[in-house]
């Protein structure tokens, strides 16, 4: 099992929509969730952390994290030709001392006009 | 905020040669530093972490090794570049767990 998975998609939803990114992982003992976006051949950029269960919105973008599920998710809201992206999961994950971020494979997002 | 600064931007070397990639950080001290790679079409592969000067942790055994010589600087290297070390490197800056910070990356094709 992979320690965090994503759906690879694509995804494509219609300029205005709700675009809902799912993820889960392996650790039961991960406390830290974050959410990056990665435009085509740049660096990911983080977008959105949460570390309690329930949501946790800022402006168009709610995460959701359900630790008994070991499931996070991202939703855009009003979703804009701006948001196609690839949008990354990571979780911190506790190794030997050091908080370790464990990426999954990303979910590429296409937000049609 | 933090910047990281990761050079150069694309590189272009002969199997067999040798590597060295620099990343520095600004706006922060004590970071816990990171070495990713992805490869095309590829999620981020952890490389190395390291907590502190002279601290290392390798994810993977491969062909590369990583050096912390100052609080702020994580370097990448290797001996003889191998065809399957081509992929986009990422330098990651991380501190209170308040998620990582990533330089503008280096695209690396081995030929």
């Amino acid at each position: 099992q992979k320690e965090v998975e994503q759906n690879s998609g694509p995804l494509s939803v219609p300029e205005g929509a709700i675009a809902s990114l799912n993820c889960t992982y392996s650790d039961r003992g991960s406390q830290s969730f974050f959410w990056y976006r990665q435009y085509s051949g740049k660096s990911p950029e983080l977008i959105m952390f949460i570390y309690s269960n329930g949501d946790k919105e800022d402006g168009r973008f709610t995460a959701q994290l359900n630790k008994a599920s070991q499931y996070v998710s991202l939703l855009i809201r009003d979703s804009q030709p701006s948001d196609s992206a690839t949008y990354l999961c990571a979780v911190n994950m506790l190794r030997t001392g050091a908080n370790n971020l464990f990426f999954g494979t990303g979910t590429r997002l296409t937000v049609i006009p | 905020s933090q910047t990281i600064h990761q050079w150069p931007a694309t590189l272009v070397q002969p199997v067999g040669s040798p590597l060295s990639l620099e990343c520095t950080v600004e706006g922060t001290s004590n970071p816990n530093l990171y070495w990713y790679r992805q490869a095309a079409g590829r999620g981020l592969q952890l490389l190395f972490y390291s907590v502190g000067i002279g601290q290392i942790s390798s994810e993977v055994p491969q062909n590369l090794s990583a050096s912390r010589p100052q609080d702020r600087q994580f370097i990448l290297s290797s001996k003889k570049l191998l065809l399957s070390d081509s992929g986009f490197y990422l330098c990651a800056s991380e501190r209170d767990g308040a998620g990582a910070f990533f330089g503008q990356g280096t695209r690396l094709t081995v030929v």
